[in-house]
């Protein structure tokens, strides 16, 4: 199994809403991703967990809450969002995460979850 | 610090070559490169780890020139499933908050395949 499945494939949510986003993998990946995607932009990294355990927090508002409850599973907890979270967002998995230059391997992306807050 | 990739848009015709550059204003310790179709996941297609080397897969190569700081795909005999966004990626510094290497893709090179 190769693949990344992410749920659900849309959210629309208010700002005063709480939701969730999941994310899984059968590959036996230790590292895990969230990215953030806006229309017709590259991803942008927002978390990454190595071995269950969060290695990177890239300036994310605390609106959003990563977790990662074993090491096929990873989750998105969403409160209180502005109207300019809206996005695509996308998880991957990779083998391994390295904290090292040179650390990062090929990652297996998820649909992604088309998200719109209004 | 986000690598910039050139051209930003491509049209070809099937059959066509072309050439995508990664350019990055710090050195660069690898590249990987990934095609995301419209409305799909982006999808790895190679990495490069070291500077010189070069790598092939069908009819889609690249190369990794550490000394420039620049990486560059090659599409040969485009085919119409060669359609979508182009992005390289690699590390982009040290994160202010853990100190460890973050990723980030390159601004992207939207290419269009016609019959």
């Amino acid at each position: 199994d190769t693949e990344v499945t992410q749920t659900p494939k849309h959210l629309v949510m208010g700002m005063t809403n709480k939701k969730s986003l999941k994310c899984e993998q059968h590959m036996g990946h230790r590292a895990m991703y969230w990215y953030k995607q806006k229309a017709k932009k590259p991803p942008e990294l927002m978390f990454v967990y190595s071995y269950e355990k969060l290695s990177i927090n890239e300036s994310v508002p605390s609106r959003f809450s990563p977790e990662c409850p074993n090491s096929s599973l990873l989750n998105l907890h969403l409160h209180a969002l502005q109207p300019e979270d809206s996005a695509l967002y996308l998880c991957a998995s990779s083998q391994e995460f390295h904290e090292l230059a040179g650390g990062y391997n090929e990652q297996f992306f998820g649909p992604g979850t088309r998200l719109t807050v209004l | 610090q986000q690598p910039v990739q050139s051209p930003q848009a491509v049209i070809l015709r099937e059959g066509e070559d072309a050439v995508i550059n990664c350019s990055s204003s710090k050195a660069l310790y690898s590249v990987h490169w990934y095609r995301q179709k419209h409305g799909e996941a982006p999808v790895f297609l190679m990495i490069l780890l070291k500077g010189g080397e070069q790598k092939g897969h069908d009819k889609i190569s690249a190369s990794f020139n550490e000394k420039k700081q620049q990486s560059s795909l090659y599409l040969t005999a485009s085919q119409l499933s060669y359609s979508g966004t182009y992005f390289c990626g690699t590390e982009g510094g040290r994160t202010t908050t853990s100190g460890t290497y973050k990723y980030i893709f390159g601004t992207g090179t939207r290419l269009k395949v016609l019959a």
